[in-house]
């Protein structure tokens, strides 16, 4: 039963063009969210996240926007470029006693085309 | 450079061989975790340790055997694994603070391990 979910595999979007990757959670316990990109034989790397009680947070061409009520979250890219090209994972965060749990979707591996 | 190292960055071992991951961060953080990434599957993860001491361990089989001397350093020992282990394994380190949100991890560029 996945907690975090991207249904989307793949996306593909033109230059110059916004890129929206979807994800939706179940968790209402979840109250901080963050984005990964992963190139290929790389390790994810930090994109951006936001916490529970905001609904947007925007980092230069990346913009993640936040719907509590429906229990989703999406990644803006605009504009997209050809070195965007890579698997976007989402992940979601949850305090477990003294730690914190990280929840991770399955990734959605979007394409630039130049 | 994330300034997560981890070696090997590829892996072909037997069934009856033992080997062991290490990782090792330049970050300064406090925390370190193992991760398992199979094909269609969420990254899953394994071990987590706060100040060199364990605090998670995801039900992972004993043939997977952490090991963290200091801070910087962490290991994964393995010994008699089956194929179905076959899996990027990720080592992550963050800076974690009780309670706190910030939990963005910094990971390495994983171990492609391949058990024969």
């Amino acid at each position: 039963d996945q907690q975090v979910k991207q249904n989307s595999p793949s996306l593909s979007v033109q230059e110059g063009r916004i890129s929206i990757l979807n994800c939706d959670y179940t968790n209402s316990m979840f109250d901080y969210f963050l984005w990964y990109k992963k190139y290929p034989a790389e390790g994810p790397t930090f994109l951006i996240s936001i916490s529970s009680i905001k609904d947007k947070n925007e980092d230069g061409r990346f913009t993640v926007f936040l719907n509590k009520s429906a229990k989703h979250l999406s990644l803006h890219i605009v504009p997209s470029q050809p070195g965007d090209s890579a698997v976007y994972f989402c992940a979601a965060s949850a305090r477990a006693g003294n730690n914190r749990k990280l929840i991770w979707g399955l990734g959605t591996s979007l394409a630039v085309n130049p | 450079e994330t300034g997560v190292t981890q070696t090997p960055r590829h892996l072909v071992m037997g069934m009856t061989n033992k080997k062991s991951l290490k990782c090792e961060q330049h970050l300064g953080h406090n925390a370190m975790y193992w991760y398992k990434q199979s094909a269609k599957k969420p990254l899953e993860l394994m071990f987590v340790y706060n100040f060199k001491e364990q605090t998670e361990n995801n039900s992972v089989p004993s043939r997977f055997s952490p090991e963290c001397p200091n801070s910087s350093h962490l290991f994964l020992h393995l010994h008699t694994l089956q194929p179905e282990d076959s899996a990027l394994y990720l080592c992550a380190s963050s800076q974690a603070i009780p309670g706190q949100q910030n939990t963005e991890a910094f990971f390495g560029q994983g171990t492609r391990l391949t058990v024969v």
